[in-house]
């Protein structure tokens, strides 16, 4: 079944952890985001692709970092985590020419 | 800059009566506006959308109205469940890459 898919689902990691959360999708879609979820439930995107090699800052700064090396696998890595970092990420994909996204169900990270 | 503004951020109805999220863009150049529904521990799901040359569109128990004159769209759904209960998100797009969503509604549904 064509579908969007994160891990890991939840994760507690120390403060200056190095972690990557992985997003992948099965519908060929060209384009992927990455958006970082409030509390009070606003999406902020932090990261876009327009797709393989091409990625770019979304309206949200963050220390994080994404790579776009096949259309299907979008990671995001942040190389120090902190407190702050803490946050549920969301991960969606479009294709060219529509412009409904699909998300996945996200990760919650937990940085302590 | 591009802005979606969306009202309530909290509603509360009894099952069965009808619930009525707004939202204004500010975009005059947006044409495209989905709707998605988040529900608790998932990713938002897109649930319906209406495109620019259309002023209304109905599925079932949930309606879209967009009136671009006054750059406003509407979620409109009836007969409510408590399966609906949700926060749901508006958004607009310009028909190319940025989608700008509003800050979402929580939708309580009491049975």
């Amino acid at each position: 079944e064509a579908d969007i898919y994160q891990t890991p689902r939840y994760l507690v990691i120390g403060t200056g952890k190095k972690i990557t959360l992985e997003c992948s999708q099965t519908m060929g879609h060209d384009k992927m985001y990455w958006y970082q979820q409030d509390p009070g439930m606003e999406l902020h995107l932090i990261h876009y692709s327009y797709g393989v090699n091409s990625t770019e800052k979304g309206d949200l700064s963050s220390e994080s970092t994404v790579s776009r090396i096949r259309t299907e696998h979008f990671p995001l890595t942040l190389e120090s985590a902190r407190p702050s970092h803490t946050s549920q990420y969301l991960c969606a994909s479009s294709r060219t020419g529509d412009y409904g996204y699909t998300f996945g169900s996200g990760t919650r990270l937990t940085v302590v | 800059g591009e802005n979606v503004e969306q009202h309530p951020s909290t509603l509360s109805v009894q099952e069965g009566d009808s619930a009525v999220i707004k939202c204004t863009y500010s975009d005059s150049a947006s044409n495209y506006f989905p709707w998605y529904k988040q529900e608790l521990g998932k990713g938002p799901q897109l649930i319906i959308d209406i495109r620019s040359n259309v002023g209304e569109k109905k599925d079932q128990r949930i309606a879209v109205t967009l009136n671009k004159t006054a750059k406003h769209f509407s979620l409109h759904i009836t007969e409510t469940q408590p399966e609906d209960s949700a926060v749901y998100f508006c958004a607009a797009n310009t028909g190319g890459f940025k989608t700008i969503f509003g800050a979402g509604t929580r939708l309580f549904v009491k049975a």
